[in-house]
């Protein structure tokens, strides 16, 4: 079958630096996505990584290992307005496969 | 100006009746889908179109059905709906075999979906 694993829920501190992690078992395997979703919301695109290493955009990284079938998401300088579900989503040739999301709570 | 719309964004109906959520965008892209989100579960895919002539089934497609009028235009049925089917339904497009080289998912707002 076809999975991802992430946390359900992790909680940070604003300021602070916080991981999400992804590892993932899925047939076929083009890249990972990260994707935001504010509660009421649409999920919006964070990151891609199709090759292993970190990508930078901004306060937001994101990480690949194939070889290991993982990835994070990596969010820096923590704002109250970061506070959202976050999702991974391997891209399987015609359709995005989906983790059932963390929920990152931020604390003052 | 929203790129992706849907309506309506929230509907009550009864079981047994015909529902059909509207998804409209003005992104130009051929690539359209439709999920349904619960609780827990994250996003799970209903149909995709690729164009107006290629229609597929996702995971969850029974009990579903529908229709791409146009490029912008993709319809999802409840031919009749049951109360599991309530759930929160998001329509996105991709411009993945386009422009992009990756399956970047552009999603309208929404519609909450509740069946009695």
């Amino acid at each position: 079958g076809q999975s991802l694993e992430q946390p359900s829920e992790v909680t940070a501190v604003e300021g602070a630096i916080v991981q999400i992690n992804c590892t993932y078992q899925t047939s076929g395997f083009y890249g990972l996505s990260w994707y935001q979703q504010h509660d009421g919301g649409a999920p919006t695109f964070l990151s891609y990584n199709a090759l292993d290493g970190l990508e930078e955009t901004g306060r937001f990284s994101s990480f690949l290992s194939r070889s290991d079938s993982y990835g994070y998401l990596l969010l820096q300088e923590l704002q109250m307005k970061d506070s959202a579900s976050y999702f991974c989503a391997v891209e399987d040739n015609y359709q995005l496969i989906w983790g059932a999301g963390t929920k990152l709570i931020i604390k003052p | 100006d929203a790129d992706v719309t849907q309506t309506p964004r929230n509907r009550i109906t009864k079981t047994g009746k015909r529902i059909m959520l509207e998804c409209s965008q003005t992104k130009g892209h051929d690539r359209m889908y439709w999920y349904r989100q619960d609780p827990g579960l994250g996003l799970r895919l209903i149909y995709y179109s690729f164009d107006v002539k290629d229609i597929n089934k996702g995971e969850i497609s029974d009990g579903y059905s529908v229709s791409r009028q146009a490029q912008a235009k993709f319809s999802l049925s409840l031919e009749s709906a049951i109360p599991n089917q309530t759930a929160l339904y998001f329509c996105a497009t991709s411009d993945f075999g386009g422009k992009k080289s990756y399956n970047e998912q552009f999603f309208g707002p929404g519609t909450r979906l509740t069946v009695l």
